[in-house]
């Protein structure tokens, strides 16, 4: 079974305070890295895949940066907004399967 | 439309009672995974099967049980369902390592 961490589990943040999580996978057979956003009551949104060491990849204020040398992926919200609150979910693609972190949970309040 | 279908959007039961949840994968993905999502609970990854195997298993209680057919769809079975188990439960697929697709879920209310 592939660990796949993903920290913290949970953050409650304020408006315009900006935040990162962290994403921890296993450093060889990787293939690639993706970060979904996911909402209450709501099918999750693909946010990046990252594949490259190094990769960095923007949406808005929300990017994230990706070292596969030491299996790990950052996750950062810049000026977090109450709609930014939902689980954000990263996944590892490699051996041949997709394992998911637990995700982490943000709360932003106004 | 992201290819996965779920069936049925939304299931209404009583407590005590047993319902199947069904999942039709993307064509060609071999995986599927299954969640709930509670209010209380949160995110909760339940099992995934790979090309009809179990391939990982979460937090799924031994009243839930979960299989995936020849033709790649997977059912989850929920039996002596409780008021607690009230939750919407999403399934994904992938092709192998690539990208998951996620279904648009199914609302189950116990009452």
């Amino acid at each position: 079974i592939l660990n796949v961490e993903q920290s913290p589990q949970s953050l409650h943040v304020q408006e315009g305070d900006s935040t990162n999580f962290t994403c921890s996978f296993p450093s060889s057979n990787f293939y690639a890295l993706h970060w979904y956003r996911w909402e209450t009551a709501k099918s999750p949104e693909a946010l990046f895949v990252m594949t490259l060491n190094g990769d960095e990849k923007k949406k808005g204020r929300i990017s994230a940066t990706l070292n596969t040398k030491e299996g790990y992926s950052y996750l950062y919200i810049k000026g977090s907004q109450p709609e930014d609150s939902a689980t954000y979910l990263c996944a590892f693609s490699g051996y041949s399967t997709l394992t998911f972190g637990k995700g982490t949970m943000l709360l932003v309040s106004p | 439309d992201s290819g996965v279908t779920q069936t049925p959007k939304h299931l209404i039961t009583a407590t005590g009672q047993r319902v199947t949840l069904r999942c039709s994968p993307r064509s060609g993905d071999l995986s599927v995974y299954w969640y709930q999502q509670s209010l209380d609970q949160g995110l909760q990854f339940l099992i995934q099967y790979y090309n009809g195997e179990e391939r990982a298993k979460g937090n799924i209680l031994e009243r839930f049980s979960a299989q995936q057919f020849p033709d790649l769809h997977s059912e989850l079975n929920l039996s002596s369902l409780e008021l607690g188990d009230s939750a919407l439960y999403f399934c994904a697929s992938s092709d192998s390592d690539r990208e998951a697709f996620f279904g648009q879920g199914t609302r189950l209310t116990v009452v």
